[in-house]
């Protein structure tokens, strides 16, 4: 079974740029999560999607960051204008569904590691 | 939100030492997940354990809910167990999402 896909990998961008991740997550997982990931730190939920509906996105910072689910499938987050302190890696999860139980066992992609300059 | 707290912060074993890592949750809790991270960036699901105990080859792991604490045991260490264990905790009531701890970073050394 193949696992949760994310890219690029690496990104390395100036501060007020844009910058784009993608993920792909395991096939059949209605559930779907972007964390950032600080250095030294615990990942921080930004957003979770159940299919293609948002279930929680209160921790995201919605004047520069957006996500989309189209299709209930592959996501992207998009951060325009990225700040210098957007540097962390960005880890993509999924989850079969969002409900008690086993199911909710979450797996992480690789992540995408992003440094403002 | 809830609170996850995880000790020791920082812990250097000998290869085939053994090891007890904790982590200290707040509230009442539905969903406890154990993470490895590996040097790479990599984590990877060990336990989901909201109460009592399992054990998968070397490590183990143990949750008394009504204490609000889990264990995580690894027995005779490699260095491939390397890397930093994160608990995990989604609380009963309100927010519906996975509270990360600040993790232990594991350095076993042969």
């Amino acid at each position: 079974e193949a696992g949760v896909a994310q890219s690029p990998r690496y990104k390395i961008i100036e501060k007020r740029q844009s910058v784009a991740f993608w993920c792909n997550p395991i096939s059949g997982h209605a559930t779907l999560y972007w964390y950032q990931q600080i250095l030294g730190q615990g990942p921080k939920l930004l957003i979770q999607f159940q299919n293609n509906g948002v279930v929680d996105d209160s921790q995201l910072p919605k004047d520069r960051f957006s996500a989309e689910r189209l299709k209930g499938v592959d996501s992207t987050l998009k951060i325009q204008p990225a700040k210098l302190e957007d540097s962390a890696v960005y880890l993509c999860a999924s989850s079969e569904r969002l409900s008690r139980g086993l199911q909710e066992t979450q797996y992480f992609g690789p992540g995408t590691r992003l440094l403002v300059l | 939100g809830i609170q996850v707290e995880q000790s020791p912060p920082d812990l250097i074993l000998q290869e085939g030492a053994n090891s007890t890592l904790r982590c200290n949750f707040s509230d009442s809790v539905n969903n406890l997940q154990w993470f490895h991270q590996n040097p790479w960036g990599q984590l990877i699901n060990l336990f989901y354990i909201p109460s009592g105990t399992k054990q998968n080859g070397r490590l183990s792991a143990t949750t008394v809910a009504t204490e609000r604490y889990s264990l995580l045991y690894i027995s005779s260490s490699q260095t491939t167990d390397s890397g930093v264990y994160f608990c995990a905790v989604k609380a009963r009531t309100g927010a519906n999402n996975l509270f990360f701890g600040t993790g232990t970073r594991l350095t076993v050394i042969p």
